[in-house]
């Protein structure tokens, strides 16, 4: 079954510093990507999708990803995180006509 | 923008009592789709909607449950006779096609939040 996995509950990180939430992938073929951003009491937004080609995708509010299939992983990164960012961020992949999501990270950035 | 709406935002319902949950997805999109978040944990897979039909279903969506597009704009979720672990948010998504194709992405609308008391 395709999956992904987000190893992290919780990222805290400093205003204007870099972030990464990890996102790891398990998926027989090749595998279609996906974050999601979910602010408090919001609907799930799209950020950034990985289908093929590039390897580092880029997206909404500045946020990239890198496709790596050597690790199967697909973070997400931000080289200057806003205190705006904080939310909740989910990694998901395609089965089928579905998206499987991850368990989400919690990304706190503070001012 | 156009955007995925949902109605209601909060709803809240006897156990074993029916309720439809009701979404209008973004208007040009073929694909539609149910999803739902239990409080505290993952977003889950319900169902999948296509030509009228359904086009996959996870072991979640059983005979309670089923969707309809009654007409051109809205897509509905329908829970028979709710239970106590069917409190959760509910998640309408669309997309203008298959997951694969560069039009691929599920947009999601803002959730219902269903509570069953």
């Amino acid at each position: 079954a395709q999956s992904v996995a987000q190893p992290e509950d919780q990222v805290n990180v400093a205003e204007g510093n870099p972030l990464t939430v990890k996102c790891t992938y398990s998926v027989s073929g090749n595998p279609y990507l996906f974050w999601y951003v979910q602010y408090p009491n919001r609907g799930l937004q799209f950020l950034l999708k990985y289908i093929t080609g590039d390897n580092l995708v880029k997206g909404s509010y500045g946020f990239e990803a890198e496709f790596n299939k050597s690790q199967t992983s697909f973070h997400l990164k931000k080289p200057s995180a806003l205190v705006s960012d904080s939310a909740l961020y989910f990694c998901a992949v395609n089965s089928g006509y579905a998206l499987n999501f991850g368990k989400g990270t919690s990304l706190l950035v503070t001012p | 923008e156009p955007e995925v709406t949902q109605t209601p935002s909060h709803q809240v319902t006897q156990m074993g009592q029916e309720v439809i949950l009701r979404c209008v997805p973004i208007s040009n999109h073929l694909y539609f789709y149910w999803y739902r978040q239990i409080l505290g944990q993952k977003v889950e897979f319900l169902v999948s909607f296509y030509n009228n039909e359904i086009s996959e279903k996870s072991e979640i969506f059983d005979d309670q449950f089923s969707v309809e597009r009654p007409d051109g704009s809205n897509f509905t979720l329908k829970i028979r006779s709710t239970k106590l672990e069917d409190s959760a948010m509910y998640f309408c998504a669309s997309s203008e096609a298959l997951l694969g194709s560069a039009t691929s992405s599920q947009y999601f609308g803002p959730g219902t939040r269903l509570l069953v008391l």
